[in-house]
Formats: structure tokens, C-alpha cells, sequence
């Protein structure tokens, strides 16, 4: 069965240091892996999705994941974090040869710290 | 366009009742899903429908259902309510299962 990992329940980083939001998944096919994010009182917003081709997709806001088959990861990075980055970030996972539902992670918070 | 709407968003029901939430896709979109979100579980997956078709569907009960209209609109309906149920029940649509997908603001459900 297809499942995916976020290890931590939160993350905290100083404004201006590079962040990163740590994402492990499991499934017997090919992944389409996905970032989405949750402001405070806001709905999720999609952040950026890797399907295929090159390992580091660039998405919304200065955001970035690197797809690592080997380790089964999709770490979501940004260089320079910013207070506005405060939110709660969801990782998210299909098996699509199987098109197989979408999983979602727990959730990791982000507080970024001025 | 306009973004996914749901309707209603905020609900409050007892113990035994039952409750339709409505959610309106993006223009174009063929695909909803709907989750549950909770404090301790996080996002959890209830179902997905593509062309008025149910494609997948998550591990919950059957009070759970849900169905697409031919316009895309999709209806979920809880039946015997459960203190438990108590969520956020969050409507997403796409365009194809690979694809992301596009939120709405929810359907805060309280069950008392």
C-alpha cells in the first residue's frame, strides 16, 4: 500500500536561513509526488508537483523539491525563509500506475522565527 | 474562473442526524475528491469522482457516501451522525487524477 512520511511535526528556522520540510514516500509504482501548504484561516494551496523528468521542480513562492528515487524523498526546500512562510506545509502522493488515490502526510509546521 | 465553492461552511448537528455538504469544481475541472481533515489525523481521503464515476474511495464507513452530477457538482453525505465526524471537509478538483488539485475553503462540520 502506498503511504507517505512527513518525520517532523514541526520545523523552525530563522528568518533568512534556508529551510527544509522533509517528505518520505512508499509506493509499488511510479509517484506523482505533490507539495501543498495551509495558511491560517486559509484553504490549501498547491505548491508544486513532480511527474516526471528532471529531479528538482521549482513551484510557488521561491519553492523548490528534489525527487530522490534511491531514498524515496521529496524534501521541500527554499533558500532563504521568510516570517510569511509560517504555515503548515502537506506532502502528498499517487501511485499512478495503479491511479490509485491521493495520500496525504500528517502535516509539518512551519514557524519561521524573525 | 472562479476557485472550487462548498457549501455550506459552517454546519452544526446532533448525534444520529445526517448532512449533505455541496461542492462546486473549477470550471472545466471532471475531477473531485473530498477529505477530512482533523487535528490528529490530517488530511484524510474519503473518495474520488471523475465523469459522474466514483474512482476511489478511502477507509471510511459507509454513512459515507457521496456522488458527481453531470456538471461536475459532487454531494457528500454523512448519515448517522458520530461525535467523531466532527472536521473540516475539504472538496478538491482537477483535471486528471496526475494533475494537482484545487481546494475549496471547506465545510466546518460540529456534531454535538
Amino acid at each position: 500500500a502506498q503511504s507517505v512520511a512527513q518525520p517532523e511535526d514541526q520545523v523552525n528556522v530563522a528568518e533568512g536561513n534556508p529551510l527544509t520540510v522533509k517528505c518520505t514516500y512508499s509506493v509499488s509504482g511510479n509517484p506523482y509526488l505533490f507539495w501543498y501548504v495551509q495558511y491560517p484561516n486559509r484553504g490549501l494551496q498547491f505548491l508544486l508537483k513532480y511527474i516526471t523528468g528532471d529531479n528538482l521542480v521549482k513551484g510557488s513562492y521561491g519553492f523548490e523539491a528534489e525527487f530522490n528515487k534511491s531514498q524515496t524523498s521529496f524534501h521541500l526546500k527554499k533558500p532563504s525563509a521568510l516570517v510569511s512562510d509560517s504555515a503548515l506545509y502537506f506532502c502528498a502522493v499517487r501511485d499512478m500506475n495503479r491511479d490509485d488515490k491521493i495520500i496525504f502526510g500528517k502535516g509539518t509546521r512551519l514557524h519561521i522565527l524573525p | 474562473k472562479a476557485g472550487v465553492t462548498q457549501t455550506p461552511r459552517y454546519l452544526i448537528k446532533t448525534r444520529g442526524q445526517q448532512v449533505t455538504l455541496s461542492c462546486s469544481p473549477i470550471s472545466g475541472h471532471r475531477s473531485v475528491s473530498w477529505y477530512q481533515q482533523t487535528p490528529g489525523q490530517g488530511l484524510q481521503f474519503l473518495f474520488e469522482y471523475f465523469s459522474e464515476t466514483q474512482r476511489n474511495k478511502g477507509n471510511f464507513p459507509g454513512r459515507f457516501s457521496g456522488r458527481q452530477f453531470s456538471n461536475s457538482r459532487s454531494e457528500m453525505n454523512v448519515s448517522t451522525l458520530e461525535l467523531g465526524d466532527s472536521a473540516l471537509y475539504l472538496c478538491a478538483s482537477g483535471t486528471s487524477g496526475g494533475n494537482e488539485q484545487y481546494f475549496g475553503p471547506g465545510t466546518r462540520l460540529t456534531v454535538t
